[in-house]
């Protein structure tokens, strides 16, 4: 079955950078493009950027351009976020999400989810 | 950028209701509008795409219509496990892009 799994929670200071994993299993990684949303405490959900699996194109959200960066290792079925100089106001969960064959961002699959928090 | 309004942002209704929630777009989308449903501390879960498509395995009491700029999700009776954030989510391809709605926060009268 299909399944991607985030790595785990973390703890952050201002100005720090964290990356988080998303290892998927049950399909042909390179077949679907993964795309990345937060959600802050008590917020809606935001979308963060995509990117293919097959080939590694990327899309940023406006916002996030020049403090994210989308990687795959395809050897390991991994999909990876790094956010950079990060901010109180990056605190949110963290979901990855596989891209359909109807679209490469409509998500039917979605990881549990990471908790980042920034704090001094 | 689309900018995507979504009303209301709460809703209160009985078991067995009929439930109607509307999104906006700010520019015509044509029928890229998905809808998700998302539970309390849960990763959301696709209910609708492409405006009106349900998606396999959601229950046929979750409809959604419209194009263009105006589109609505209807749960035809409202049960207790429907109990959820709502929201809509506009995409598009080329490059991939997506704006969410700001949400509806559904409870139970």
């Amino acid at each position: 079955q299909v399944q991607l799994v985030q790595s785990g929670a973390e703890v952050k200071k201002p100005g720090a950078s964290v990356k988080v994993s998303c290892k998927a299993s049950g399909y042909t990684f390179t077949s679907y493009g993964i795309s990345w949303v937060r959600q802050a405490p008590g917020q809606g959900l935001e979308w963060m950027g995509w990117i293919s699996a097959y080939n590694g194109n990327t899309n940023y959200a406006q916002k996030l351009q020049g403090r994210v960066t989308m990687t795959t290792d395809t050897s390991t079925s991994t999909a990876y976020m790094e956010l950079r100089s990060l901010r109180s106001d990056d605190t949110a969960v963290y979901y990855c999400a596989r891209g359909t064959i109807f679209g490469v961002v409509i998500w039917d699959y979605w990881g549990q989810g990471t908790l980042v928090t920034v704090s001094s | 950028d689309i900018q995507m309004t979504q009303s209301p942002s709460s809703l209160s209704a009985s078991v067995g209701d009929r439930v109607t929630i509307t999104c906006q777009a700010s520019q015509d989308i044509s029928n890229y509008l998905n809808w998700y449903q998302q539970k309390p501390g849960k990763a959301p879960k696709l209910l609708i795409y492409d405006a009106s498509n349900l998606e396999t395995g959601v229950p046929s009491r979750f409809s959604g219509s419209g194009s263009g700029t105006d589109f609505t999700f209807t749960i035809s009776s409202l049960q207790p496990e429907d109990i959820a954030t709502y929201y809509c989510q506009q995409y598009d391809n080329l490059p991939p892009r997506v704006t969410f709605g700001q949400g509806t926060r559904l409870e139970i009268k």
